[in-house]
């Protein structure tokens, strides 16, 4: 069964910092693994999505990787806003049925 | 306006009470999904919907049931609420565009609380 992981559970870093958020899943057998951001009151909004031929996918400030061999995705976001305080959280879809499988994500605070 | 909107935003309830959660979207998807949201853990998947005539049961789906009224709603209902049922619960939705680059689209949430 496939289980997805993001450690840690909290993240707290200074403004103006690079950072990398991790999400770690069990089944290296992926269609795709997906990078949320959840904001209170607003739901969810995809960040970037990665197939699982790609190794990587980038956005503005935000990047992604994916390897699926050793069963890990990171998101890299530089040069952290208070703007990006947020919980992310990673998804996998294990086949093209897209039901997704979700890590319990990590809550990013950014201090000004 | 939002492109997917889920109704009561907010909602407190007895235990044993029928509740419904509404959904409505605008994005013309015909993939609509109810999950449910529990402190220090992932969203849980309880039911989704292919097309008006396709309803599937998800990971969580006992003590739920659905209705795909029109390709833009799609309804959740406990029929008897108990406090575990007390969580965060999204509607998704998504369009099938192949290839593995397909992402869902989330109302805000819904916050039940069952007392």
């Amino acid at each position: 069964k496939q289980e997805v992981t993001q450690i840690p559970a909290a993240l707290s870093v200074p403004e103006g910092e690079n950072l990398v958020l991790n999400c770690s899943f069990t089944d290296s057998a992926i269609y795709n693994l997906q990078w949320f951001r959840q904001d209170p009151g607003k739901g969810l909004t995809s960040l970037l999505l990665i197939q699982s031929s790609q190794r990587e996918q980038t956005s503005g400030r935000l990047n992604a990787s994916l390897d699926k061999s050793s069963g890990r995705s990171t998101l890299y976001i530089a040069a952290s806003q208070p703007g990006d305080s947020a919980t992310y959280l990673c998804a996998v879809s294990p086949d093209s049925n897209y039901q997704l499988i979700w890590g319990a994500g990590t809550k990013l605070i950014i201090k000004p | 306006d939002a492109d997917v909107t889920q109704t009561p935003r907010n909602r407190i309830t007895k235990t044993g009470k029928r509740i419904m959660l509404e959904c409505s979207q605008t994005k013309g998807h015909d993939r609509m999904y109810w999950y449910r949201q529990d402190p220090g853990l992932g969203l849980r998947l309880i039911y989704y919907s292919f097309d008006v005539k396709d309803i599937n049961k998800g990971e969580i789906s006992d003590g739920y049931s659905v209705s795909r009224q029109a390709q833009a709603k799609f309804s959740l209902s406990l029929e008897s609420a108990i406090p575990n049922q007390t969580a965060l619960y999204f509607c998704a939705t998504s369009d099938l565009l192949g290839g593995g680059t397909d992402t869902q689209y989330f109302g805000p949430g819904t916050r039940l609380t069952v007392l």
